[in-house]
């Protein structure tokens, strides 16, 4: 089944850090760009990173840079996000985002993982 | 940076009416754009891609349009399962933006 998983959420005071995993059951998980998208308790989506395809290219949202750092596996079929440095406003449901999966037709969808919570509260 | 102003950011509608909601991006994007929705304490869905291309599997009530810095997500006859909120996205350039969100409410 094609899907994304993410795992690796949890409770975490400020300061700490984090690591959140993204599974990904697709083929040729080593030709697509991934996605970090987060959702603060009743806000709305923020983009928060991107990288390439091969890990060479990577970009982050401004609130981020310098704290988190997004990476992947591709023999693992794994994204990750290291987050360090954790700050009450990062407190989200984190969502790894796929913006184009191309099915055996060459139709374009998008999936997203099913969200991990991130807090970060003393 | 791109922002995505997208209005109204929460409205009531009946069933069977239609409705419309904008976004308006801050510099050209061509047709970068993509409209989501989410159902409270689900992942986001895309109904259109390229700004106006119907997402395979999306009723075709749902319709989008524009190009440039305006685009609209239509719903030609609002039904019970899209209540919802909605969300633009640009994919232009870097870093990639949302808009704030329409909440689609039931009157």
């Amino acid at each position: 089944q094609v899907q994304l998983v993410e795992s690796g959420g949890g409770v975490v005071q400020p300061g700490r850090s984090l690591r959140l995993s993204c599974a990904a059951s697709i083929s040729m998980f080593n030709t697509y760009g991934m996605h970090w998208v987060r959702q603060a308790p009743g806000k709305g989506l923020e983009w928060v990173a991107t990288i390439s395809y091969d890990g060479s290219t990577k970009y982050y949202v401004e609130s981020v840079k310098g704290r988190f750092t997004i990476s992947r596996d591709n023999s693992k079929n794994t994204l990750y996000l290291q987050m360090n440095s954790l700050r009450a406003e990062d407190t989200a449901v984190y969502y790894c985002f796929l913006r184009n999966f191309y099915d055996s037709l060459r139709r374009a969808f998008d999936l997203w993982g099913q969200g991990t919570m991130v807090t970060v509260s003393s | 940076d791109i922002q995505m102003t997208q209005s109204p950011s929460s409205l009531s509608a009946s069933v069977g009416d239609r409705v419309t909601i904008t976004c308006r991006a801050s510099q050209g994007i061509r047709n970068d754009l993509g409209w989501y929705q989410q159902i409270p304490g689900k992942a986001p869905k895309r109904l259109i891609y390229g700004a106006s291309n119907l997402q395979s599997g999306v009723p075709s009530r749902f319709s989008g349009s524009g190009s440039g810095t305006e685009f609209t997500l239509t719903i030609s006859s609002l039904q019970p399962e899209d209540f919802a909120t909605y969300y633009c996205l640009q994919h232009n350039s870097y870093p990639r933006t949302f808009g704030q969100g329409t909440k689609v409410e039931i009157k």
